[in-house]
């Protein structure tokens, strides 16, 4: 069974631009989740997505966004990029909502703007 | 989120067993205590989990106090490639459900000859 797919794999950006992070789910997984990690602040949590609708959202600006496809496959977007924003982007994705479904990561897309 | 507490750092001898300990002495009954990996570069790896029996899968053992208040991974026989950043994280459930994981700074296992 192929694992949680994330592109692209690496994204050099400048800052004020814009970018869209893909993530494809392991099959048959219908909620998809977010983390940003970076070395100051570790793994947060950024948002998580079920059935196209967002559940639940971290601290984070409007400036970042996402949306699930009705395929479960999510988009993360980030906008008017801030050098503060490079970091490794994750993806997870889990069979269902209840905690006793484990979260599955993908290896992320490594985002740095300059 | 009930708070976890692991070692910074722990070495471990290769074909050994490694023993990584957590505390959560907030946990609440119906939380999860998950285990994950992080070798550099990559994602999280999800290891095992539990409520409360002892757990075993092919990758680890995951041994929970009584009361809950702590618990131990144990990788049976320790190969380099076990040389990772070690999470203890308790899954707490949200509002409508929700898998937010809140991860600390977990143990750095180094695996050596």
């Amino acid at each position: 069974k192929a694992g949680v797919t994330q592109t692209p794999r690496y994204l050099i950006k400048t800052r004020g631009q814009q970018v869209t992070l893909s993530c494809s789910p392991i099959s048959g997984h219908r909620s998809v989740s977010w983390y940003q990690q970076t070395p100051g602040q570790g793994l947060q949590f950024l948002f998580e997505y079920f059935s196209e609708t967002q559940r639940n959202k971290g601290n984070f600006p409007g400036r970042f966004s996402g949306r699930q496809f009705s395929n479960s496959r999510s988009e993360m977007n980030v906008s008017t990029l801030e050098l503060g924003d490079s970091a490794l982007y994750l993806c997870a994705s889990s069979l269902a909502l209840d905690s006793n479904s484990p979260l599955h990561f993908g290896n992320g897309t490594r985002l740095t703007v300059t | 989120d009930a708070k976890t507490t692991q070692p910074t750092s722990m070495d471990c001898a290769e074909g050994r067993a490694a023993n990584l300990p957590c505390n959560h002495s907030t946990i609440s009954g119906n939380e999860y205590v998950y285990w994950y990996r992080q070798i550099h570069s990559q994602g999280p790896q999800y290891i095992i989990h539990g409520l409360k029996n002892n757990e075993t899968n092919e990758m680890a053992s995951l041994i929970i106090t009584e009361d809950r208040k702590s618990s131990t991974l144990i990788l049976p026989h320790a190969t380099l490639r076990d040389t990772a950043v070690y999470y203890c994280i308790v899954r707490v459930g949200l509002t409508g459900g929700g898998n937010k994981l809140t991860f600390g700074t977990g143990t750095q296992l180094k695996v050596e000859l």
